[in-house]
């Protein structure tokens, strides 16, 4: 079974410009999320999808979107790069769909570099 | 509001010593909990995890967490640790769609 796929691995931007990441998560689950991982703060949690309706959102500006399509497969956008914005962003697929997030399974994440 | 503190940062131990990470957690009902490994660059691992029952969890790679209510508290152990071990390890506890994480552990292994 194919695990959580992000794409691209690896991004270079500069100040200003958008950024669309990709993820496709495991065949059945419905539910992904995606975090930011900085060293600074941590891993943050920016939203959830759950059968293309986003159930919950974290402490993030209006520049971070992201949606969900009919197949799972979510993307994330962030407008107007700043630097502050460069990070690692993963994202997680879970076969749970209660309230209660149940088993994590992660990709190996989108390195974005803001110039 | 729920919450997950890992007290050490850094942490070092010698290969072949055991190994304790402390994650303690704050949450008024029984919390869901986990403890998952990110080696550089690369994304998380789930260790283990602790729903409810025993409160002893076994989980991949010879890791052990102990679920104690009474000092809220779930950390990791290892009997002995290799030197593959070295990687940041993170506790996380389940909230509503989403996960809260700590600020992870860094562990260094002396040859």
């Amino acid at each position: 079974k194919a695990g959580v796929t992000q794409t691209p691995r690896y991004l270079i931007k500069t100040r200003g410009q958008q950024v669309t990441l990709s993820c496709s998560p495991i065949s059945g689950h419905r539910s992904v999320s995606w975090y930011q991982q900085t060293p600074g703060q941590g891993l943050q949690f920016l939203f959830e999808y759950f059968s293309e309706t986003q159930r919950n959102k974290g402490n993030f500006p209006g520049r971070f979107s992201g949606r969900q399509f009919s197949n799972s497969r979510s993307e994330m956008n962030v407008s107007t790069l700043e630097l502050g914005d460069s990070a690692l962003y993963l994202c997680a697929s879970s076969l749970v769909a209660g309230r209660d997030t149940g088993e994590l399974f992660f990709g190996e994440g989108s390195r974005l570099t803001v110039l | 509001a729920q919450s997950v503190t890992q007290p050490d940062i850094h942490i070092t131990v010698s290969e072949g010593a055991s190994l304790e990470l402390r994650c303690n957690y704050s949450y008024g009902a029984t919390p869901y909990l986990f403890w998952y490994v990110q080696s550089p660059g690369q994304g998380l691992q789930l260790l283990l995890k602790y729903f409810s029952g025993d409160t002893l969890v076994q989980g991949i790679k010879g890791f052990e967490a102990e679920f104690k209510r009474s000092q809220s508290s779930f950390n990791l152990r290892k009997p002995s640790v290799h030197w593959s071990d070295a990687a940041e390890y993170f506790c996380a506890t389940s909230g509503t769609y989403k996960y809260i994480f700590g600020t992870g552990t860094r562990l260094k292994v002396l040859a």
